[in-house]
């Protein structure tokens, strides 16, 4: 099955450091979501995004909906070391209705040095 | 409250035996997934299921079986078929599986290891 191409695949940053990653998909895709993955426990959502160009915020983190719809990324600044985890963009591919099920990227993992 | 609830959370397996993994949601969700997570690999599809008593084989299926018996719960079963099967193991729901606006909700996982 289809991936997004999600990079970076990881990231080492100081605290207090702004922090940016993307997907990128070679189809249109309908929804883009962003979910946050901590050691040991299931991913929980951000941010979800509807529209093409659409830009929203969740706190410190922002992410948008590229204009082509075939692409998204997030940001998050002046990360604190509860950012640390797995970040992983995830949407729905327009396929006419028949699509039943997100598709992935292999998520970037983030690291934060206090 | 509404959830989705995985056990165990830890499971052993010796080589040659079956093992299911339980997956049980009250959200009143119609589609439940099971994936499958290796260290740089992301999250790959093993099982979804759109409905009651009917399910859709995913990218990894081989090795795995699932039942959806009831609206609420998804068991996966890992086979000794399945070769490689020490990974952390997902499931996931979602309102209707057509409209994805909501995305899915996880399980905090059950990490499977072969001794």
């Amino acid at each position: 099955g289809q991936q997004l191409n999600q990079s970076p695949q990881s990231m080492f940053i100081q605290e207090g450091e702004d922090v940016s990653m993307n997907c990128t998909s070679s189809s249109i895709f309908n929804t883009w979501l962003w979910y946050k993955q901590e050691p040991g426990e299931g991913p929980v959502l951000l941010i979800a995004l509807y529209k093409a160009g659409e830009l929203t915020s969740n706190g410190r983190l922002t992410a948008q909906f590229g204009i082509t719809r075939k692409d998204s990324f997030l940001n998050i600044s002046a990360s604190i070391p509860s950012d640390v985890g797995i970040y992983f963009c995830a949407g729905q591919e327009n396929s006419g209705g028949s699509n039943y099920k997100l598709t992935f990227g292999k998520g970037t993992l983030l690291t934060v040095n206090p | 409250d509404g959830g989705i609830t995985q056990s165990p959370k830890y499971l052993f397996r010796k080589e040659g035996q079956n093992v299911t993994l339980s997956c049980e949601q009250n959200l009143n969700h119609d589609a439940m997934y099971w994936y499958r997570q290796d260290p740089g690999q992301g999250l790959r599809l093993i099982y979804y299921s759109q409905i009651v008593n009917d399910f859709q084989k995913g990218d990894i299926a081989e090795g795995y079986s699932v039942s959806r018996e009831k609206k609420e719960s998804f068991p996966l079963t890992v086979t000794s078929a399945q070769k490689n099967p020490t990974a952390f193991y997902l499931c996931a729901s979602s309102i209707d599986p057509g409209w994805l606006n909501y995305g899915y909700t996880f399980g905090s996982g059950t990490r499977l290891t072969v001794v």
